[in-house]
């Protein structure tokens, strides 16, 4: 089947370590994202990747980072200067570059809780 | 102004009502929009495509409005199993040959018995 693939699905990390969070698809999609999201709250893209060796930040990028050497792949690491860490991450991906009308398909998300 | 904005609501709706959510985006070159649902704890999945000539599926109804930069969903005969979060989308062209996906903060509906 294909699909987005989040791991793991909860997780959590002492204050000070950094932690990687995977994301896996096998759709084929150009595009991928990492959003983050809090209690009651929507949405905020962290970082995005439009192709392999290439990537932007969103809105609260600071205290993350990513990769994409690999199409399939956009690991996101939670490092120790994220201030707030603890929240609801969702990865998600869409298909071709440039495609306005595509929906993005959502893998089922990591919950990290610091402690 | 924020660049996508939604009623948080939440909405608490007998069963079989209708329900209207409208989400304003701030960003006129705004070129695609759709509606996600997300169900508590869950990631969103795509519930529909918003079109200019305003689209329908079976109970839903999804329409633009270009020139008020808003979008609306209409839920009748609400069911039980409406009950989640609807989150309003928009696709905006960043440059360089990619879009950009703005999530709205959602509205939450609840349907009662």
């Amino acid at each position: 089947d294909g699909g987005i693939t989040q791991s793991p699905k909860y997780l959590f990390r002492k204050e000070g370590q950094n932690v990687t969070l995977s994301c896996e698809q096998n759709l084929n999609h150009d595009a991928m994202y990492w959003y983050r999201q809090d209690p009651g709250q929507g949405l905020r893209l962290i970082y995005y990747s439009q192709i392999v060796n290439d990537f932007q930040k969103g809105d609260i990028a600071e205290g993350y980072s990513v990769s994409r050497e690999k199409k399939e792949s956009f690991p996101l690491t939670v490092t120790s200067a994220q201030k707030n860490p603890t929240a609801f991450y969702l990865c998600a991906s869409s298909p071709r570059l440039g495609s306005m009308n595509t929906e993005a398909f959502f893998g089922q998300g990591t919950r990290l809780t610091v402690v | 102004r924020k660049e996508v904005e939604q009623d948080p609501g939440p909405f608490n709706v007998p069963e079989g009502a209708t329900v209207a959510f409208n989400c304003t985006y701030s960003n006129s070159a705004s070129q695609s929009f759709f509606w996600y649902r997300q169900d508590c704890r869950k990631e969103p999945k795509l519930l529909m495509s918003v079109y200019s000539s305003g689209n329908e599926d079976g109970r839903f109804t999804a329409q633009l409005n270009r020139a008020s930069q808003y979008i609306s969903l209409l839920i009748r005969d609400s069911k039980l199993s409406d009950s989640a979060t609807y989150l309003c989308v928009v696709v905006l062209y960043s440059g360089a040959g990619s879009y950009q996906l703005t999530f709205g903060k959602g509205t939450k509906l609840s349907v009662i018995p």
